[in-house]
């Protein structure tokens, strides 16, 4: 039980144009959802936290109108990256957890984005 | 800012020994721990936790230790596998903010 998938595995995209991750709890009701990023050889850094239905939180230095988070349902989180530049490619990563064990975050295997 | 860091980015271990990856944190409000393994373009995969009200914690293979007091948290993995090679992440977190703040990550090889 508790799989979090992704969608798409992996994209490239040119300069410019906006790529979709999805991110869906497959056999659990996910009343928060997380979003990291990775680039190659670091660590996993927070880029907004997203409960279903209101707007996403955040973290410092995240652009909130270049990654997009929407929570529309307790099973679907997507991230957008509006106008995409090379800078932007890099490994994102989301979680979720269930309201009465909140501590517990299930992974996703992760969606690799190169922009060219 | 509150951050967890690892000693060593590296470790390589010859198969059968034990292995032991270590992390320092520096929140000392964290009341919650926990060791992730990621393999290469995968997500992260959780190993183990411990709350803070313990110091040590045994899975199958696996021990976590906590050292509360000189903020430190290791990772034992006994008679390590080639299946152990990957990138160990420790994350912390306190109860009422359910975010998790990541290590820098130690990259485990096993050699044969």
């Amino acid at each position: 039980g508790a799989v979090v998938s992704q969608h798409p595995s992996r994209v490239i995209c040119k300069s410019g144009t906006s790529v979709k991750i999805e991110c869906r709890s497959l056999d659990f009701q996910a009343t928060t959802m997380f979003w990291y990023r990775q680039f190659p050889k670091q660590s996993l850094m927070l880029m907004a936290t997203s409960n279903e239905g209101s707007k996403a939180t955040y973290e410092q230095g995240v652009e909130k109108d270049k990654f997009l988070i929407n929570h529309a349902s307790l099973t679907l989180s997507t991230l957008t990256v509006t106008s995409a530049h090379p800078e932007d490619s890099s490994f994102y990563i989301c979680s979720a957890s269930i309201a009465l064990s909140q501590e517990t975050q299930y992974f996703g295997p992760g969606t690799r984005l190169l922009v060219l | 800012g509150e951050s967890v860091g690892l000693h060593l980015p590296t470790l390589s271990v010859q198969e059968g020994d034990n292995s032991i990856i270590n992390c320092a944190y520096s929140n000392s409000a964290s009341d919650y721990f926990i060791w992730y393994k990621q393999e290469s373009g995968k997500g992260p995969q959780f190993i183990i936790d411990i709350r803070s009200n313990m110091d040590k914690r045994q899975g199958q293979r696996v021990t976590v230790l906590l050292n509360k007091t000189v903020k430190h948290l290791s990772l034992q993995i006994a008679a390590t596998q080639p299946g152990d090679s990957a990138v160990y992440f420790c994350a912390e977190m306190y109860f009422g903010n359910e975010k998790l703040t990541f290590g820098t990550g130690t990259r485990l090889t096993i050699i044969p």
